[in-house]
């Protein structure tokens, strides 16, 4: 089956400490996204990649950092920066990162900060 | 950079009832319109999209209009069922590579 796979599905995390959160596609897409989501506030753009070695800022991307190595996977780093971490975080791809493509997201991360 | 407002943020209907779900947006640059079903614990998934060269489109209880004079589209469904109840969210995008959603309906379907 192919698909977005995100891990892990819960995340703690204490005050201060980084923590990087994976997500994998299947689905030869060119371009990766990261969204946080708060309730009522929908969902905020991070970061996002449409190539290889490539990757730009999104409207919320402070305390926040991503690495874009290999096509398949875009694994996103919540720094001790972030002053309010505790959030679901999803990721998301797109065939080639036009701005009319349909989004296909993961089962999401919840992370935790205690 | 566009902007969608989504309206109603919760809407609480009869099993069997219709619901109507409505997002406005800024940029006349947008002409395509996904609409996003997440149920609880999960990432949202596509239900239905619209592209700006059409005006409706239905599959099914499911329907989207779009209104590109007046920017605005509505998710229509009809005959709502208890597992309708989820989260529903709007995307306008087009006119940049960002994509903006709106804040999501929270639709409760009750037996």
């Amino acid at each position: 089956d192919g698909g977005i796979t995100q891990s892990p599905k819960y995340l703690f995390r204490k005050e201060g400490q980084n923590v990087t959160l994976s997500c994998e596609q299947n689905l030869n897409h060119d371009a990766m996204y990261w969204y946080r989501q708060d309730p009522g506030q929908g969902l905020r753009l991070i970061y996002y990649s449409q190539i290889v070695n490539d990757f730009q800022k999104g409207d919320i991307a402070e305390g926040y950092s991503v690495s874009r190595e290999k096509k398949e996977s875009f694994p996103l780093t919540v720094t001790s920066a972030q002053k309010n971490p505790t959030a679901f975080y999803l990721c998301a791809s797109t065939v080639a990162g036009n701005p009319t493509d349909t989004q296909y997201f993961g089962p999401g991360t919840r992370l935790t900060v205690l | 950079g566009e902007n969608v407002e989504q309206h109603p943020s919760t809407l609480s209907v009869q099993e069997g009832d219709s619901a109507v779900i409505k997002c406005t947006y800024s940029d006349s640059a947008s002409n395509y319109f996904p609409w996003y079903k997440q149920e609880l614990g999960k990432g949202p998934q596509l239900i239905i999209d619209i592209r700006s060269n059409v005006g409706e489109k239905k599959d099914q209880r499911i329907a989207v209009t779009l209104n590109k004079t007046a920017k605005h589209f509505s998710l229509h469904i009809t005959e709502t069922q208890p597992e309708d109840s989820a989260v529903y969210f709007c995307e306008a995008s087009g006119g940049s590579y960002i994509p903006t959603f709106g804040r999501g309906t929270s639709l409760i379907v009750h037996p």
